[in-house]
């Protein structure tokens, strides 16, 4: 049973617009969460994470939102860049200060950046 | 600093060979963790250590031994390899700052291993 489930294989935007990547979890005992961005043959890269007690996490072109009743997330870049072309990777933990040595990911999208 | 590193990169053995997938990390981080990664599918952890002589299992640990001898060594060990073992191997590692555990766990570029 998938606890961190991305739904859309892949997303495709143009440059310069806003690309927004969902993710929902059903494992209520998740209290951390983090997108991580992956190009080819290469390992993931911490992106951007919210804590539970947070609604939103910005950081330059990157927001993260969650809704907890709805155990969802997303993931809004703004704007959009081919460079941003990756697979993104949702991930969350459990435990206070996010154990993320442990963490549960989700299967990914891949989004694409059209110039 | 280099990261962290694994060999190898690419790997192919036969059904019941063992072999042993090296990682380290030059940033004396307590935290290391094992995942692999299957097509179509997320990264899902195998093992992970929160410090030298410390393991623990993850989701997916059957077919797999790890050992913490070192803070900048965790070596994967297959021991008996099956195709079903047929993946893309991360090793990440992390570290805590006054007792949190920060959010960035770096990442290896990753094994990619065949099993015929």
């Amino acid at each position: 049973d998938q606890q961190v489930k991305q739904n859309s294989p892949s997303l495709s935007v143009q440059e310069g617009r806003i690309s927004i990547l969902n993710c929902d979890y059903t494992n209520s005992m998740f209290d951390y969460f983090l997108w991580y961005k992956k190009y080819p043959a290469e390992g993931p890269t911490f992106l951007i994470s919210i804590s539970s007690i947070k609604d939103k996490n910005e950081d330059g072109r990157f927001t993260v939102f969650l809704n907890k009743s709805a155990k969802h997330l997303s993931l809004h870049i703004v704007p959009s860049q081919p460079g941003d072309s990756a697979v993104y990777f949702c991930a969350a933990s459990e435990g206070s200060g996010g154990s993320n040595y442990k963490l549960t990911f989700g299967k990914g999208t891949l989004l694409t950046v059209n110039p | 600093n280099a990261g962290v590193t694994q060999t190898p990169k690419f790997q192919v053995l036969k059904t019941g060979q063992s072999m042993t997938l090296q990682c380290a990390q030059d940033m004396n981080h307590e935290y290391m963790s094992w995942y692999r990664q299957d097509p179509g599918m997320g990264l899902r952890l195998i093992h992970y250590s929160v410090g030298a002589g410390i393991t623990d299992q993850g989701e997916v640990p059957n077919g797999y031994n790890v050992s913490r001898s070192t803070t900048e060594d965790f070596p994967l060990r297959l021991l008996s390899a099956a195709p079903s073992q047929t993946s893309v191997y991360f090793c990440a590692s992390s570290y805590s700052d006054l007792g949190w555990v920060t959010d960035t766990q770096y990442f290896g570029p990753g094994t990619r291993l065949t099993v015929l």
